[in-house]
């Protein structure tokens, strides 16, 4: 089944730029999804395909997507960014949705 | 605007069985593909299951597969999850959620707790 790995955990200090990974094989010829999860708060779309942003959400926050990796982006970091961000593929080949681990992001 | 209910979560004993609802508002559940996935304790989130918008198509994790059934009333414009031979392993908060166009889980529920336990 597809794997996908991200990083438990990644620090920044306000202001700064956030980047948070999601390695899988050739993930870059699947549409990746990201989700934040702020404590003790349901799951909220952030990024659909690769790197489109629904509405609501800043253009603070971009992604990307190639190779064996997806980038999740999030420039001028607030103390309000924290929280845990998961990336998700559909796995045609399992027709199983897929997720990350999730990383951790901590605002210094 | 797109609202998702979660309900009927509970704690039961092992080898028990439950069924969850998520009530649907704001849109036509029968117009899309929807979700549920869970979040143990701490843990991430995992997949569960999807429901076609049609209805004729369901897929399931591995972990369920066989206990858990995903169906709709589309009359009631709710989804269900019902959950059969329940395990420790299966205790989660529960969320559903819709599917866009591409895939992605664009709205959520606030989730339901199923706690298995002896």
């Amino acid at each position: 089944s597809f794997v996908l790995t991200q990083a438990p955990s990644v620090s920044v200090a306000p202001g700064e730029t956030a980047r948070i990974t999601c390695g899988g094989n050739n993930i870059g010829i699947k549409s990746v999804h990201w989700t934040r999860q702020k404590a003790g708060q349901a799951p909220v779309e952030v990024i659909y395909n690769d790197s489109d942003r629904p509405s609501g959400i800043p253009e603070r926050l971009s992604a990307s997507n190639s190779g064996n990796t997806a980038t999740l982006t999030i420039s001028k970091v607030e103390a309000g960014d924290e929280a845990d961000y998961f990336c998700q593929v559909w796995d045609t080949n399992t027709d199983h949705r897929v997720f990350g681990g999730g990383t951790k992001l901590t605002v210094l | 605007q797109v609202q998702l209910v979660e309900s009927g979560g509970d704690v039961v004993q092992p080898g028990r069985s439950l069924r969850l609802s998520c009530a649907a508002s704001g849109f036509t559940l029968s117009n899309f593909d929807m979700d549920w996935v869970r979040q143990a304790p701490g843990e991430g989130l995992e997949w569960v299951a999807i429901l076609s918008s049609d209805g004729t198509t369901k897929h399931y994790a591995d972990s369920v597969k066989g206990r858990f059934t995903i169906s709709r009333d589309n009359s009631r414009n709710t989804m269900y999850l019902q959950m059969t031979s329940l395990t420790l392993q299966d205790t989660a908060v529960y969320y559903c959620a819709k599917n866009r166009e591409g895939g992605s889980l664009d709205s959520w529920g606030q989730g339901t707790l199923v706690t298995v336990s002896s």
